[in-house]
């Protein structure tokens, strides 16, 4: 199984600055590593697809980087409402997707 | 437009049995493997089982294998999740994905 780690868990960041997220695999998943955004009581939004296509209707904002083992989620100035969970998940293994734990973007 | 509404959840005892149903709209149904996702309260994402597009292959996560069953009704557009000899850690969200399409989730509650 592919386990994938995010750091950090928990991200602090002021309204306006940017925000990075990392994840990392055990073994190369070359691009096919997915981010998702949720917020209490919702389903997985996917942000991000491919590593660095942004999905449907997600602003410019959000944009990843990254290949193989190591992967990036950056906000470029943060908003209200992007404080949330975001997950990573590779779907190279298939079927045995792995998700990481979370990183939880909150205020500062 | 991609549509997953997933139903039959509820609150079941130790032990006992539930059907979850993902009726699918939007796409070629029968084109696609589909996949079933939970999240305990308060945890990340765990993925728990998968399906061909023609339910010749399936897939189980260790924590669930022997007791869940997966299973596809192309003519019907829907995915199902039988589920049994349930658990309280079982207590999860359950969501019906496909590719990187996903519901919004169905709760399932086992708890005496």
């Amino acid at each position: 199984e592919i386990v994938m780690t995010q750091s950090p868990a928990t991200l602090s960041v002021s309204p306006g600055e940017r925000a990075t997220l990392s994840c990392r695999a055990s073994q190369s998943v070359s691009s096919n590593l997915a981010w998702y955004q949720q917020k209490p009581g919702q389903a997985p939004r996917l942000l991000i697809y491919g590593a660095s296509t942004r999905a449907t209707g997600i602003p410019a904002r959000f944009s990843g980087s990254g290949s193989g083992t190591e992967f990036t989620l950056t906000i470029s100035s943060l908003q209200s409402e992007d404080f949330a969970v975001y997950y990573c998940q590779q779907y190279n293994n298939w079927p045995q997707w792995t998700f990481g734990q979370g990183t939880k973007v909150e205020i500062k | 437009e991609v549509q997953l509404v997933e139903s039959g959840g509820g609150l079941v005892q130790p032990g006992g049995s539930l059907r979850l149903s993902c009726s699918a709209s939007g796409f070629t149904f029968s084109s696609y493997a589909m996949h079933w996702v939970r999240q305990a309260p308060g945890k990340g994402l765990e993925y728990v089982s998968a399906i061909s597009s023609n339910g010749g292959s399936t897939y189980y996560a260790d924590s669930v294998k022997g007791r869940f069953t997966i299973s596809r009704d192309n003519s019907k557009n829907t995915l199902y999740l039988q589920m049994s000899s349930l658990r309280a850690e079982d207590t999860a969200v359950y969501y019906c994905v496909k590719d990187l399409d996903w519901g919004q989730g169905t709760l399932v509650t086992v708890s005496s």
